[in-house]
């Protein structure tokens, strides 16, 4: 328990179909990440919020929109996916900085079918 | 482009001492962090090195080297429960943004 919850733990969607993925944290963090995590491929940085403003978007597809309402939570709201998404989303959380110590939830193991 | 390099495998015995190097190549830099994943967790912390030089926890001890844009995760006296992927993450920015190596996975053997 690493103190970030993701649900749900796993997702099977169709290409046709929107879903959401939810992150909570209650470590009193300001900066939450999403990541991907594909086989065979380094874990690739999606978005990074700041006290609840994005910051960073790293070139990803609009068919993924997060959402930050308050600096408890994230989602990531997902639409018209490619089976090519299918990955281990990680969300994270972090006092921000770069010496911080990233907590990482579970993950949501996603099928794209 | 921003990379970090390191060795896609690794297998060592019960009780020996290895080393997974890690280098990177990043449009800014200001220190390279460790983590560790078994298979079907999370990423957990294991170091991070802002300044070059060793940092020990324990059995595990970090080293960076800025100059050479280099850095390495020291795992002693291994134990099954080592086995897992390791990742280096080199931090780009002051914001806690991490840029990752595509991870290491160590075998440990009895």
């Amino acid at each position: 328990e690493t103190g970030v919850t993701q649900t749900p733990r796993h997702l099977v969607m169709g290409m046709t179909n929107k879903k959401s993925l939810k992150c909570e944290q209650h470590l009193g963090h300001n900066a939450m990440y999403w990541y991907k995590q594909s086989a065979k491929k380094p874990l690739e940085l999606m978005f990074v919020y700041n006290f609840k403003e994005q910051t960073e978007n790293n070139s990803v597809p609009s068919r993924f929109s997060p959402e930050c309402p308050n600096s408890s939570h994230l989602f990531l709201h997902l639409h018209t996916l490619q089976p090519e998404d299918s990955a281990l989303y990680l969300c994270a959380s972090s006092q921000g900085g770069a010496d911080t110590e990233a907590f990482f939830g579970q993950g949501t193991r996603l099928t794209v079918v | 482009g921003q990379s970090l390099e390191q060795p896609s495998e690794v297998t060592a015995v019960e009780g020996a001492i290895v080393q997974i190097n890690c280098t990177y190549q990043t449009s800014g830099f200001y220190g390279l962090s460790w983590y560790q994943q078994h298979d079907g967790g999370a990423p957990t912390f294991l170091s991070y090195n802002g300044l070059d030089g060793l940092e020990e926890t324990g059995r595990f001890s970090s080293f960076l080297s800025r100059s050479d844009s280099y850095g390495y995760l020291l795992l002693q006296e291994l134990q099954m429960k080592d086995s897992a992927s390791y990742f280096c993450a080199a931090a780009s920015s002051n914001t806690g943004k991490l840029i990752f190596g595509q991870g290491t996975t160590l075998q440990v053997k009895p």
